[in-house]
């Protein structure tokens, strides 16, 4: 079965750091991509970065580019994102999310359960 | 940068037909999937690769994608499907996602 478990969220102010967590299992992690994509309460959704499955290529949405920074361990079946220099905007609830191909199309076939970002003086 | 327009409200009758619409240029061009999201819970995949149904999604829910508009199709809706849905598109590098359409059954 797969799983995705995010942690890290939390309240912080802006200008500040927060580095965010998605633990995985069920599927070989190597193998594929995974995202981050983040949901403003009561808004929709908003891709926000991608790693390809060896973590050599990455891809950022153009709101939080040169701010956010995506790695992976595959020794430990764990993304991360970095998130630098926050704003009131960054506030969102932030998903990771498994491409649902090795290759071709992308779509999420499995997301995590979330964690609560808040930025806020 | 891309965009992809969705009605903001659905509104359908039990047991009958929803359409909910997903408006991007040449949308057709590429492959359109779709999502589902119930209050206080992460999205489900229901339609990718426009058409194709993952395992555990029941038969009334079905998608087309041409020329400059996806489409996903409830059939039979039930009380069950209200909740929010979500076109997303993929570029080979950046994903988009619609805006977004609440589906009401009443």
């Amino acid at each position: 079965e797969v799983q995705l478990l995010e942690s890290g969220g939390g309240l912080v102010q802006p200008g500040e750091s927060l580095r965010l967590s998605c633990a995985a299992s069920g599927f070989t992690f190597s193998r594929y991509a995974m995202s981050w994509v983040r949901q403003t309460p009561g808004k929709g959704l908003e891709w926000v970065s991608a790693i390809s499955g060896s973590g050599a290529t990455t891809y950022y949405a153009d709101s939080v580019k040169g701010r956010f920074n995506i790695s992976r361990d595959i020794s430990k079946n764990t993304i991360y994102m970095q998130m630098n220099s926050l704003r009131a905007e960054d506030t969102a609830v932030y998903y990771c999310a498994k491409k649902g191909a090795v290759a071709g199309p992308g779509y999420f076939d499995y997301w995590g359960q979330g964690t609560l970002v808040t930025v806020s003086s | 940068s891309y965009e992809l327009t969705q009605p903001p409200s659905v509104s359908v009758s039990p047991g009958q037909t929803a359409f909910i619409t997903c408006s991007g240029d040449k949308l057709g061009d590429t492959y359109a999937c779709w999502y589902q999201q119930k209050p206080g819970q992460s999205p489900v995949l229901v339609i990718y690769q426009d058409s194709k149904r993952p395992s555990g999604i029941p038969e009334r829910f079905s998608g087309s994608n041409s020329g400059n508009t996806a489409t996903l199709t409830i059939s039979g809706t039930q009380a069950m499907d209200e909740a929010d849905y979500y076109c997303q598109a993929w570029d080979s590098r950046t994903y988009v996602f619609g805006t977004g359409t609440k589906v009401t059954v009443l």
